[in-house]
């Protein structure tokens, strides 16, 4: 049974800091990887999707890398900002799971001005 | 594109009631999804479906609950007989496709009073 961790649970940090979410899963059989973000109270916006053939993904101040061997990605966020102030998930679509995807618990990020 | 449409926003049902919460996912998205969002929990995943078929509901309850995608009109997810602890975040998500990305609604706020 796939389990995705995300560490650290929560982070707070003072803006401007570059920093780094991890995420691990245990089976490494995977299709693809994908970030999310989820403010309090709303729905999920998707960051960025990384096919399991891929290593990273870049988007604006957003980079995700991809060790599918490892079972582990980190989604890297530059210069952050108090509006990055969000959770992250983390969710994986494993090759034995069907369509569905495992979530982590995510991270909950704090971006103090 | 209007993206994934869930309503109502919010539902306040009272214990014995019935639920009917709605999906409308994008424009050529055939794959619908359904996950529920437990107060202070992850992400759990429900159903599954595509046009007029139930493709995989292993995470949905065996009894009370039931989903649908209709060869017209958006996904419904219908939760007879509500109880308190059926008071969650139910999240609905689409995409065009196995190896594509999901795209999330902003969800539907049980309360079951």
């Amino acid at each position: 049974k796939q389990e995705v961790t995300q560490i650290p649970a929560a982070l707070s940090v003072p803006e401007g800091e570059n920093l780094v979410l991890n995420c691990s899963f245990t089976d490494s059989a995977i299709y693809n990887l994908q970030w999310f973000r989820q403010d309090p109270g709303k729905g999920l916006t998707s960051l960025l999707l990384i096919q399991s053939s891929q290593r990273e993904q870049t988007s604006g101040r957003l980079n995700a890398s991809l060790d599918k061997s490892s079972g582990r990605s980190t989604l890297y966020i530059a210069a952050s900002q108090p509006g990055d102030s969000a959770t992250y998930l983390c969710a994986v679509r494993g090759e034995t799971s069907g369509s569905r995807l495992t979530f982590g618990e995510g991270t909950q990020l704090t971006v103090n001005p | 594109n209007a993206g994934v449409m869930q309503n109502p926003r919010h539902l306040v049902r009272r214990r014995g009631q019935e639920a009917r919460l709605r999906c409308s996912p994008m424009k050529g998205h055939s794959h619908v999804y359904w996950y529920r969002q437990l107060p202070e929990e992850g992400l759990k995943f429900m159903v599954y479906l595509q046009k007029e078929n139930i493709i995989d509901e292993s995470g949905m309850p065996k009894e009370r609950f039931s989903a649908e995608f209709p060869k017209e009109g958006p996904s419904i997810l219908r939760i007879q007989q509500v109880v308190r602890g059926d008071s969650a975040a139910y999240f609905c998500a689409s995409s065009p496709g196995y190896n594509y990305g999901y795209t999330f609604g902003s969800g539907t706020r049980l309360t079951v009073v």
